[in-house]
């Protein structure tokens, strides 16, 4: 079945820092979502991608639907303490079923 | 407007027991996806629903199964529990599955131990 490559699993980063996190499949997707959960809490979308190629900015996140629709990255500039949670990849397909990542789970050190 | 909202939030069972958790979509979103999220396997899809009917099915035993109502409001049910079905049960409503941008939105999940 249709399986998300997602990496890294976590990340240790000083305040201040830039992330880069991505995704990589074998199946071809039509949707790249990314979401990002807090302890306790249901993931809420971040951001939301429709189109290969396609680069879109939401604040200090910035995320890519790769060219050949098998991969997307996300990259957060500047971090801060509330970034602090885990962050998940998902793909949507053909049948419209939508696969997630097992997550990076991002640390920020004081 | 109200999120997706699941009851309960928390509940401990014991093997070989039923449970049965409840999702309320936003309001005007027909489609309803439960993932069953565990520490070492992230989010894996139990099933969705739309217009009460199951559209797509993950791969778990038929011990897992749920049904929608015609308010859109949608259950799921696990049987015999297993210490192995201990995990956070997060339910997530969407506006309509065949509109080409199927974007979730997730409730806070149900979190079930079994003991």
């Amino acid at each position: 079945g249709q399986q998300l490559n997602q990496s890294p699993q976590s990340m240790f980063i000083q305040e201040g820092e830039d992330v880069s996190m991505n995704c990589t499949s074998s199946s071809i997707f039509n949707t790249w979502l990314w979401y990002k959960q807090d302890p306790g809490e249901g993931p809420v979308l971040l951001i939301a991608l429709y189109k290969a190629g396609e680069l879109t900015s939401n604040g200090r996140l910035t995320a890519q639907f790769g060219t050949t629709r098998k991969d997307s990255f996300l990259n957060i500039s500047a971090s801060i303490p509330s970034d602090v949670g885990i962050y998940f990849c998902a793909g949507g397909g053909r049948d419209d079923k939508i696969i997630f990542g097992k997550g990076t789970r991002l640390h920020i050190l004081p | 407007k109200a999120g997706v909202t699941q009851t309960p939030r928390y509940l401990i069972k014991t093997r070989g027991q039923q449970v049965t958790l409840s999702c309320s979509p936003i309001s005007g979103h027909r489609s309803v996806s439960w993932y069953q999220q565990t520490p070492g396997q992230g989010l894996q899809f139990l099933f969705e629903y739309f217009s009460e009917t199951q559209r797509n099915k993950g791969n778990f035993p038929g011990r897992f199964s749920g049904r929608q109502f015609s308010n859109s409001r949608s259950e799921m049910n696990v049987s015999t529990l297993e210490l192995g079905d201990s995990a956070l049960y997060l339910c997530a409503s969407s506006l309509n599955p065949d509109s080409g941008a199927n974007v979730l939105t997730f409730g806070a999940g149900s979190r079930l131990t079994v003991l």
